[in-house]
């Protein structure tokens, strides 16, 4: 049975850091892995989708990484701003997408 | 298309009614999925659809729960005699075949149960 566990649970970091949130994953058979952002009482919004066959993907400040093989996923974020603060949740894919728990991140002005 | 669509938004229901949540997936999807989202926890799978064909049902959906996808278009997630318990965030997602090219969540619906 799947599992994925993001580590910590929550972050508070000053505004204008560089920050990584990790995930991690227990079964590597997965076609791909991707990042989602909630805010509070919201929906959630795909951040990157990274294909089980690459090694990372970019889009602006932030950049995912995948190294299937040892069941981990990093997502690291540039530069942070206080309109960064949400809750990041890292999924994997395959029948369906499992999620982890989520990372709590706020940035203080 | 807009992406994925919930509606209603919010549905505020007393113990014991009965309820029915709608989803309209992006059209050209033929993957359905409902999942239940309690504070401070991800996500949790209850069922997923190809087409019309109901595929898989998680443990979480009890016999109160029932889903359809008639004509392998939009959704329905009823849930009878709702509990306290019940409340929380379904969120509903579509995806072309196996989400190989990613999983498009919807808005949810939040569902308090009084």
């Amino acid at each position: 049975k799947q599992e994925v566990t993001q580590i910590p649970a929550a972050l508070s970091v000053p505004e204008g850091e560089n920050l990584v949130l990790n995930c991690s994953f227990t079964d590597s058979a997965i076609y791909n892995l991707q990042w989602f952002r909630q805010d509070p009482g919201k929906g959630l919004t795909s951040l990157l989708l990274i294909q089980s066959s690459q090694r990372e993907q970019t889009s602006g400040r932030l950049n995912a990484s995948l190294d299937k093989s040892s069941g981990r996923s990093t997502l690291y974020i540039a530069a942070s701003q206080p309109g960064d603060s949400a809750t990041y949740l890292c999924a994997v894919s395959a029948s369906k997408i499992i999620f982890g728990s989520g990372t709590r991140l706020s940035i203080r002005p | 298309d807009t992406g994925v669509s919930q509606n209603p938004r919010h549905k505020i229901t007393k113990r014991g009614q009965n309820v029915t949540f709608r989803c309209d997936p992006i059209s050209e999807h033929n993957r359905l999925y409902w999942y239940r989202q309690t504070l401070g926890q991800g996500p949790e799978f209850l069922t997923y659809f190809q087409n019309e064909a109901q595929l898989e049902k998680s443990r979480l959906l009890s016999d109160r729960f029932s889903a359809e996808r008639p004509k392998g278009s939009f959704s329905t997630l009823e849930i009878q005699r709702t509990e306290q318990g019940d409340s929380a965030m379904y969120l509903c997602a579509s995806s072309l075949a196996q989400g190989t090219y990613g999983y498009t969540f919807g808005s949810g619906t939040r569902l308090t149960v009084v």
